[in-house]
């Protein structure tokens, strides 16, 4: 069974800090990842998607990377803002019949002004 | 106006209540999903439609009941709840199921459910 553990858990730093979300996976054998992040009361927003054949996506200040054989991803948030404080979700898809995302627990990041 | 809109944001319900959770996709989307995120747990799959039909049940209980009119609307039922099922219920949807090349999920803001 996949399992996806995202580490740390909460994360505070000061403005303008350049950050990294681990995100760790059991089984390499997937098809996708998605980074969402989630505010306060709300439901998730879709960050990036990266397909098992990429190695990363970039959007703005966010880059994910994915290395599929040693069950890893990354997001980079570069220059951070008060406005990226929210929680980050890794999620990932393995196929087997199931449709659903497998997700993690997320990252709970607070950026000091 | 979001892409996918739940109603209400907020449920308080009895055990003994029959309440229903509604979620509407405005993104032309073909695949709808039931989540819950219950504090302290990674978010779990309850439902996933595809073109209005049912094509997986995470052995969820019997209490919690989907229906998928159209490809657009989406409810989820509710009877007879237990206070654990107190979580936040989203609603999502993608351009295709997960399994063709990985759509991204757009989700709604969910309803806060508590059952006393």
């Amino acid at each position: 069974k996949q399992e996806v553990t995202q580490i740390p858990a909460a994360l505070s730093v000061p403005e303008g800090e350049n950050l990294v979300l681990n995100c760790s996976f059991t089984d390499s054998a997937i098809y996708n990842l998605q980074w969402f992040r989630q505010d306060p009361g709300k439901g998730l927003t879709s960050l990036l998607l990266i397909q098992s054949s990429q190695r990363e996506q970039t959007s703005g200040r966010l880059n994910a990377s994915l290395d599929k054989s040693s069950g890893r991803s990354t997001l980079y948030i570069a220059a951070s803002q008060p406005g990226d404080s929210a929680t980050y979700l890794c999620a990932l898809y393995s196929g087997g019949g199931a449709d659903g995302l497998t997700f993690g627990k997320g990252t709970h990041l607070i950026i000091q002004p | 106006e979001t892409g996918v809109t739940q109603t209400p944001r907020h449920l308080v319900m009895g055990m003994t209540n029959k309440k229903s959770l509604k979620c509407e996709q405005h993104l032309g989307h073909n695949a709808m999903y039931w989540y819950k995120q219950s504090a302290k747990k990674p978010l779990e799959l309850m439902f996933v439609y595809s073109l209005e039909e049912r094509v997986e049940n995470n052995s969820v209980p019997s209490r919690f009941s989907p229906e998928c009119p159209n490809s657009s609307h989406l409810f989820l039922h509710l009877h007879t709840l237990q206070p654990e099922d107190s979580a936040l219920y989203l609603c999502a949807s993608s351009h295709h199921r997960q399994g063709n090349l990985g759509s991204p999920l757009h989700f709604g803001n969910g309803t806060r459910l508590t059952v006393t």
